[in-house]
Formats: structure tokens, C-alpha cells, sequence
């Protein structure tokens, strides 16, 4: 079957650095996505790793190692602005989205 | 403003009863989606369609019909609300729905089935 695990929620302070784990099993595999959700809002694109490594943008980073089913993303100078709901979302071998639960991120100041 | 618009904003629905959700997008996306978010859960797929005449079944479409008779717009249709569909859909479209294809989501109908 397909399955995502990522933490249900994890607390962080104000101008700290904070790491969101995702594990994954999918029906093959075509890249793999982070989107962030305020309360109450629709899901906005953070970012997209097909290949092994890191890719950086701005205080967000995204890694990705395909033979461990593993991604992180890596939020730096923490902002209150960035209490949010964080979701994984690999690509299966259908070009399907398969989402996680989401981390729900506190950021305290 | 480029994007997707949907419409109810929030719906009480008595069961039984037939309801359609709209959904419009104006990016000239190929590719559109419905998904419903429950809590604790993953968004879940409920019908895609890949190009305007063409539909598919998603992780959990029983219950619900879709349309896409044009680019712009992908209807959600409840023919019967029962209490489990109570959720807060999203619809979303992408350029394609293959390759490096982001996903932009509307802003979401809240469904009450009493």
C-alpha cells in the first residue's frame, strides 16, 4: 500500500531552525512535494524534489533521498508567520499525489 | 485575478439531498482535481480529470460525480449527502498533470451533511 509518516506536531521558537521529517512508500515514484497550510486556508506549493539532495529557496529547503523514502524540510529563521500546517506529498507512478496528514508547526516566540 | 474560485464558501446540507459544488479556473490548466480534507487525515483524491472530456476515479470517489464538458470548469456533484461527506473540499488544477506539475488549490467549500 501507499503510506506517508511525518510528525503530528512539533513546536519551535522564533528565529530558531526547525526540521520536518517524511518518510514515504508509494507505487512508484515521480518527485515529491511540500506545501504549506494555514488554518482555515487552501494548501500553498513550497516546493518540488525529483532527484537526490537538497534544493534551497530563501529560508526553506527541501531534501530528498529516494533509496531511504525520505525527505525533509528545513525552515530557517523561524517566523511567527510560519505556524502552519506542513504536508508531504509524493508522486506516485499514476502522476497521483499521495498526501500526508501534515505537521501542524507552533512557532513560539 | 488569475486563479480558482469555488463556490459555496460553506454549505449546510440536509442528507438526502443533491448539491454541486463549482469550481472555475481561469490559468487554462489542463488538469483539474477534488480532493476532501478531513482532520487527521491526508487530503484525499476524490475525481481528476487530465484534459477537458475526460474524467477519472480518485482514491475515494464513491458518491460523488464529476464534469468537465470545458477547461475552466470542474463541478462536484453530491447526488445523495449522507453525514460522511462532511468535509471541506478543495478543488485544484495543474498546467498538465504530469512531470514537475504544482497543484494550485481554491480556497475551499466547508460541506455540513445534517
Amino acid at each position: 500500500g501507499q503510506n506517508i509518516d511525518q510528525p503530528t506536531e512539533m513546536t519551535a521558537t522564533e528565529g530558531a531552525i526547525v526540521q520536518i521529517n517524511c518518510t514515504y512508500q508509494t507505487s512508484g515514484f515521480n518527485g515529491l512535494f511540500w506545501y504549506q497550510q494555514h488554518a482555515g486556508e487552501a494548501p500553498t506549493f513550497l516546493s518540488y524534489n525529483v532527484l537526490d539532495g537538497l534544493e534551497e529557496k530563501g529560508r526553506f529547503s527541501s531534501f530528498l533521498s529516494r533509496s531511504k523514502g525520505y525527505s525533509y524540510l528545513l525552515l530557517k529563521e523561524l517566523q511567527m508567520k510560519d505556524s502552519a500546517s506542513y504536508l508531504c506529498a509524493p508522486r506516485d507512478s499514476n502522476y497521483q499525489l499521495i498526501w500526508g496528514a501534515g505537521t501542524k508547526l507552533i512557532i513560539k516566540p | 485575478i488569475a486563479g480558482i474560485t469555488q463556490a459555496p464558501t460553506s454549505q449546510i446540507l440536509a442528507a438526502g439531498r443533491r448539491m454541486t459544488l463549482r469550481c472555475t479556473q481561469d490559468m487554462r490548466h489542463n488538469a483539474m482535481y477534488w480532493y476532501r480534507q478531513d482532520l487527521g487525515l491526508g487530503l484525499r483524491l476524490i475525481h481528476y480529470s487530465n484534459t477537458a472530456g475526460t474524467t477519472g476515479k480518485g482514491e475515494v470517489p464513491d458518491g460523488y460525480s464529476v464534469s468537465r464538458a470545458n477547461t475552466d470548469d470542474f463541478p462536484l456533484t453530491l447526488a445523495s449527502a449522507v453525514p460522511s461527506q462532511t468535509s471541506v473540499y478543495f478543488c485544484a488544477s495543474s498546467p498538465t498533470g504530469t512531470e514537475a506539475d504544482t497543484q494550485y488549490f481554491g480556497p475551499g467549500t466547508r460541506l455540513t451533511v445534517l
